[in-house]
């Protein structure tokens, strides 16, 4: 499973909280990315990085903020959840010499 | 714009019978393209890729640039490919991103 996990497995929150979801990788990959998983949606990239204090926005970026201070870890913040942030969050990386995407386990977030 | 489409969200067919899962892409330059595909409650994993031009569990897929098409197809479907079915495409342009189409849900009755 390419050595990616994520934490917490499954939360819920309140709206107004802040939330925050980590990654944790162990192949020393460059590329990691955040998306959300909605029915009707696929797979929307939130944020993503292309290295130590590296990031840049996805298409749906609003309400979340990233960071990445080792290479290892890659972190989301739902600043001040909202119900529509109620999704399941993948957390993927890229190998260094192709464009392949693995993905790690996810991470089922509901906000009440 | 770049975009990939899937226009089946389900697809429900009969253990044996073929399967065609359709994808279409819009994109300027020359396209590299995956299907990954997601088993119940697992993660996502590569199905295969377009450049690879290999058979995985049965299922193929060729690249039509002129339909601007990458449709997923299994001659003799099997009750454990029920699953989701993501098309992706990669961004060279934007360091190798991947834009996912909408995804079918694969149900093979038995």
């Amino acid at each position: 499973d390419a050595g990616i996990t994520q934490s917490p497995r499954h939360k819920v929150t309140e709206t107004g909280t802040p939330v925050t979801l980590r990654c944790h990788q162990t192949e020393n990959h460059r590329y990691m990315y955040w998306y959300r998983q909605d029915p009707g949606h696929g797979l929307r990239l939130i944020h993503y990085s292309y290295g130590v204090k590296d990031t840049d926005k996805g298409e749906v970026s609003d309400g979340y903020s990233v960071s990445r201070s080792k290479t290892e870890d890659f972190l989301l913040t739902l600043e001040s959840a909202t119900s529509s942030q109620t999704s399941v969050y993948f957390c993927a990386i890229t190998g260094n010499t192709d464009y392949e995407q693995y993905f790690g386990p996810g991470t089922r977030l509901t906000v009440t | 714009a770049q975009r990939v489409t899937q226009p089946e969200k389900l697809l429900s067919v009969f253990k044996g019978a073929p399967v065609e899962l359709k994808c279409n892409y819009s994109y300027s330059g020359s396209p590299e393209l995956f299907w990954y595909v997601q088993y119940s409650r697992q993660r996502l994993q590569l199905l295969l890729r377009h450049i690879s031009r290999e058979s995985i569990k049965g299922f193929t897929a060729d690249l039509n640039k002129g339909e601007t098409s990458f449709h997923l197809k299994k001659p003799f479907a099997q009750e454990e490919d029920s699953a989701m079915y993501y098309c992706a495409l990669v961004l060279y342009n934007q360091g190798g991103k991947l834009i996912f189409g909408q995804g079918t849900e694969l149900s093979v009755k038995p």
